[in-house]
């Protein structure tokens, strides 16, 4: 089965810098990555997926990029604010399988 | 917004104890799922539930586990005779298609057992 592992398990950067979070996959099929976003408390959210047949998504500071043949993909924050602190997690599916989840990485932005 | 909700929030039993997690999903989703995450690890997939039946589940997913809509609304998951290392917390999640779609998370129930 698929195996997503994730990195850092903890990223601590100031306000306004950039925050790059990386998961790899093992399964090539995969073709489906979304990213969640936890705050302290609350329920997992969608903030922004990929598809196989893009390289990058942007979505306002909210980006992801894909490396299909490395089988790697990327979630960049740019002018990080504390709001932005939370757990993220990396996910890959494909077809109708269930998504794979990483490990999750605990992003702080300090003021 | 229509929001998947799960109680308990956090529940503590001693074990060998019966217990059960409640979710109610959206309600025009028509596919269930229980997560688990045991403290600092990821986030696994127990089972998935689609028109009233198991349509997969993982290996963690043993005997002691099973799930159930006992009504319209209601998604439960039991889990019979609980062991230390079942403590962790547990998310029902619902969506309204099978695969390549967002997962609507439930808050999540802590279960720790002692």
């Amino acid at each position: 089965g698929e195996n997503v592992e994730q990195h850092p398990s903890t990223l601590s950067v100031q306000e306004g810098d950039s925050a790059v979070i990386k998961c790899t996959y093992s399964d090539s099929a995969s073709n489906y990555f979304p990213w969640y976003k936890q705050e302290l408390g609350k329920r997992p959210q969608l903030i922004i997926d990929i598809r196989s047949n893009v390289g990058e998504k942007k979505d306002q500071r909210i980006a992801v990029t894909l490396n299909k043949t490395a089988k790697h993909f990327s979630l960049h924050i740019t002018e990080t604010q504390p709001e932005d602190s939370a757990v993220y997690f990396c996910a890959a599916s494909r077809g109708s399988y269930i998504p794979t989840f990483g490990r999750g990485t605990s992003l702080i932005v300090h003021p | 917004e229509p929001e998947v909700t799960q109680t308990p929030s956090h529940q503590v039993t001693q074990m060998g104890q019966e217990v059960i997690l409640r979710c109610v999903p959206i309600s025009n989703h028509l596919y269930f799922y229980w997560y688990r995450q045991i403290l600092g690890q990821k986030v696994e997939f127990l089972v998935s539930f689609y028109n009233n039946e198991i349509s997969e589940k993982s290996e963690i997913f043993d005997d002691q586990f099973s799930v159930e809509r006992p009504d319209g609304s209601n998604f439960t998951l039991k889990i019979r005779s609980t062991k230390l290392e079942d403590s962790a917390m547990y998310f029902c999640a619902s969506s309204p298609l099978a695969g390549e779609v967002e997962l609507f998370f439930g808050e999540g129930s802590r279960l720790t057992v002692l």
